[in-house]
């Protein structure tokens, strides 16, 4: 089962910040919380990833909470482009590299 | 440009029939990953590579068969034994490390006739 919780869907305006939570209270000390997310009909991209501090990329920022309890993923100017299904993930604790994926947060962008 | 390679893009299969899923990178990653999506739902894990001529079950491989030896290929099939085989079919690599991001092909979409 996915080891984190995030809402089924979100709507914002195109040029508008957009904040996307992740819950994620059984995560262990050397958890990553990564984000992917997928466009329709296209295999999901990788965003962004990180441990304890916050994290920027080009792509979007990472802000982690202080108890690493929770994430929040952070998309600074919305465009009609980030509209996608955005997931949060804990990668598998045996060093695998396995990814389980929920159903993350389907994001709709108005124009 | 580097990146991975899922062919075809759609697939059909009959009733009973072995179909095989190409996927390539050149990446030069250790770590290989095939995952099955169906309608609406997230991605669940088939078969992981990790290094070549070794490979590991992952959550759904009833069905499936898989081989690794080249670092750069990582077939799956499809066998009759899978009974409902109609789904998205992603491969994804990484440096093998847990920590590092997955890079995913644009997936292969396969139907029974």
């Amino acid at each position: 089962d996915a080891k984190t919780t995030q809402p089924n869907s979100m709507e914002s305006n195109e040029e508008e910040p957009v904040h996307l939570p992740c819950n994620h209270s059984t995560i262990s000390g050397t958890d990553y919380i990564h984000w992917y997310r997928q466009l329709p009909s296209q295999g999901p991209e990788y965003v962004i990833h990180g441990l304890t501090s916050n994290v920027n990329n080009r792509m979007a920022s990472l802000a982690i909470a202080e108890d690493r309890k929770s994430s929040t993923l952070i998309l600074h100017r919305a465009t009609l482009r980030d509209a996608a299904v955005y997931y949060c993930i804990l990668p598998e604790g045996s060093n695998t590299g396995k990814l389980i994926f929920g159903q993350g947060t389907t994001l709709q962008v108005k124009p | 440009d580097g990146g991975i390679t899922q062919s075809p893009k759609y697939l059909f299969r009959k009733e009973g029939q072995n179909v095989t899923l190409s996927c390539e990178q050149n990446l030069n990653h250790d770590a290989m990953y095939w995952y099955r999506q169906d309608p609406g739902q997230g991605l669940r894990l088939i078969y992981y590579s990790q290094i070549v001529n070794d490979f590991q079950k992952g959550d759904i491989a009833e069905g499936y068969s898989v081989s690794r030896e080249k670092k750069e290929s990582f077939p799956l099939t499809v066998t009759s034994a899978q009974k409902n085989p109609t789904a998205f079919y992603l491969c994804a690599s990484s440096q093998g490390h847990s920590n590092q991001p997955q890079h995913f092909g644009d997936g292969t979409r396969l139907s029974i006739l």
